[in-house]
């Protein structure tokens, strides 16, 4: 099956920093991708859907110049939490669809716990 | 706007039994439903995938229905194991193919 690599695992940053967390498909091209958040005891999300190329759609809420996406090539999209918050501690994961296989399952990168201290 | 509701919210049974986790959408145009495990602190593992046109799909000793119409579908584990303790996930995708709605997920308990 299709893999999805979110980078890093696990990051603690101090507040008022930025942190970078990274998606990539690798072996195949992603033509959209989907970065969800999740709350300790709640469900996922959905905060933004990247597609290659041009810029974001942010769901409502989710502050835009604060979670910064790039979408630059067919394999990687990177979400940035800008000026980093306790209250952004979260669980972040995304996912991303294979164009060439149509609207099928989503693959999901295996998430980034964040905290801010 | 699509809403997924996901009962029980916890779960605990002793080892062995057989038990059904329940999902509930309110929108009945998907394209299709997924089960996902979410073990503590980690990602999401994909259980099973339905299309809109089929009725159910099984994967060893998971089996899940769906009955788009009646905006329902469940998930029937099989003599439980201790390790299939994790919370249970189950999310619909919409007609255009994209995003994911999200239920709140079922906490499942096997206690050896």
């Amino acid at each position: 099956g299709a893999v999805v690599s979110q980078h890093p695992s696990r990051v603690i940053c101090k507040s008022g920093t930025s942190v970078k967390i990274e998606c990539r498909s690798l072996d195949f091209q992603a033509t959209t991708m989907f970065w969800y958040r999740q709350f300790p005891k709640q469900s996922l999300m959905l905060m933004a859907t990247s597609n290659e190329g041009s810029k974001a759609t942010y769901e409502q809420g989710v502050e835009k110049d604060k979670f910064l996406i790039n979408h630059a090539s067919l394999t990687l999209s990177t979400l940035t939490v800008t000026s980093a918050h306790p209250e952004d501690s979260s669980f972040y994961i995304c996912s991303a669809r294979d164009g060439d296989r149509g609207l099928s399952e989503a693959f999901f990168g295996q998430g980034t716990r964040l905290t801010v201290v | 706007k699509q809403e997924v509701t996901q009962i029980p919210a916890a779960l605990s049974v002793p080892e062995g039994e057989n038990l059904v986790l329940n999902c509930s959408f309110t929108d009945s145009a998907i394209y299709n439903l997924q089960w996902f495990r979410q073990d503590p602190g980690k990602g999401l593992t994909s259980l099973l995938l339905i299309q809109s046109s089929q009725r159910e799909q099984t994967s060893g000793r998971l089996n899940a229905s769906l009955d788009k119409s009646s905006g329902r579908s469940t998930l029937y584990i099989a003599a439980s194991q201790p390790g299939d303790s994790a919370t249970y996930l189950c999310a619909v995708q919409d007609n255009y193919g994209q995003n994911f709605v999200f239920g709140p997920g079922t906490r499942l308990s096997v206690l050896p």
